[in-house]
């Protein structure tokens, strides 16, 4: 079935460890997300891809990095893990970075202690 | 700054009609959209209006006026699986997509 799929579905990490959430999507789209959502907010924007080999910062960067070696995977990594950081991620592709819709993978539960 | 406003939730009765708003200030516009979020899961389109006017598609449909920085989706005959949140997103004009924090609608019987 084509989609985005995520991993792990949730994970508790300390503070401090590394940690890095996987993404891959079979879509073959060219544009790829990492959003995270916490309550009472709005989603908000870690990081993107408008295709293969390039990638831009978004509205929270800050303690995350991302790559973009091939077009369908879009990894991201918390090098250092602050609580702060708990939150739920969702990674997303669209067609292309230009009002196209989203599609959204079923999202990685992540809690820092 | 860009801003996007809709009401924290709502309550409505099975097989009612209910109109959800959204607000929205940015530099720019490039599209609106409406995507449904079960709790739990993630977000999936809904709908999307770039221009004036009502867009239907089945139960729902979405308005938009560009003039007033205006939304609103409209369920009609609404069921118990549609007790989900509604998030409001605009496309501004670097074709950022703004978020808005959404609506929990609650369905009751």
């Amino acid at each position: 079935i084509a989609g985005i799929t995520q991993a792990p579905t949730s994970q508790i990490l300390a503070a401090g460890r590394r940690m890095t959430l996987r993404c891959t999507q079979d879509m073959r789209h060219n544009a790829m997300y990492w959003y995270r959502q916490d309550l009472g907010l709005g989603l908000r924007l870690i990081h993107y891809s408008n295709t293969a080999g390039t990638t831009g910062k978004g509205e929270v960067p800050d303690g995350y990095s991302v790559s973009r070696a091939n077009t369908d995977d879009f990894p991201l990594t918390l090098a250092s893990a602050v609580p702060s950081q708990t939150s739920v991620y969702f990674c997303a592709s669209s067609t292309n970075r230009d009002s196209s819709k989203l599609f959204f993978g079923s999202g990685t539960q992540l809690s820092v202690l | 700054g860009q801003n996007i406003d809709q009401p924290t939730e709502m309550t409505a009765t099975e097989g009612a009609i209910v109109q959800i708003n959204c607000t929205y200030q940015t530099s720019g516009f490039n599209g609106l959209f409406w995507y449904q979020q079960h709790a739990g899961e993630a977000p999936t389109f809904l709908s999307y209006n770039v221009l004036d006017g009502l867009e239907e598609k089945g139960r729902f449909s979405s308005f938009l006026s560009r003039s007033k920085g205006y939304s609103y989706l409209l369920l009609k005959e609404l069921q118990m699986k549609d007790s989900a949140s509604y998030l409001c997103a605009v496309t501004d004009s670097n074709y950022q997509l703004i978020w808005g924090a959404g609506t929990k609608l609650i369905i009751k019987p």
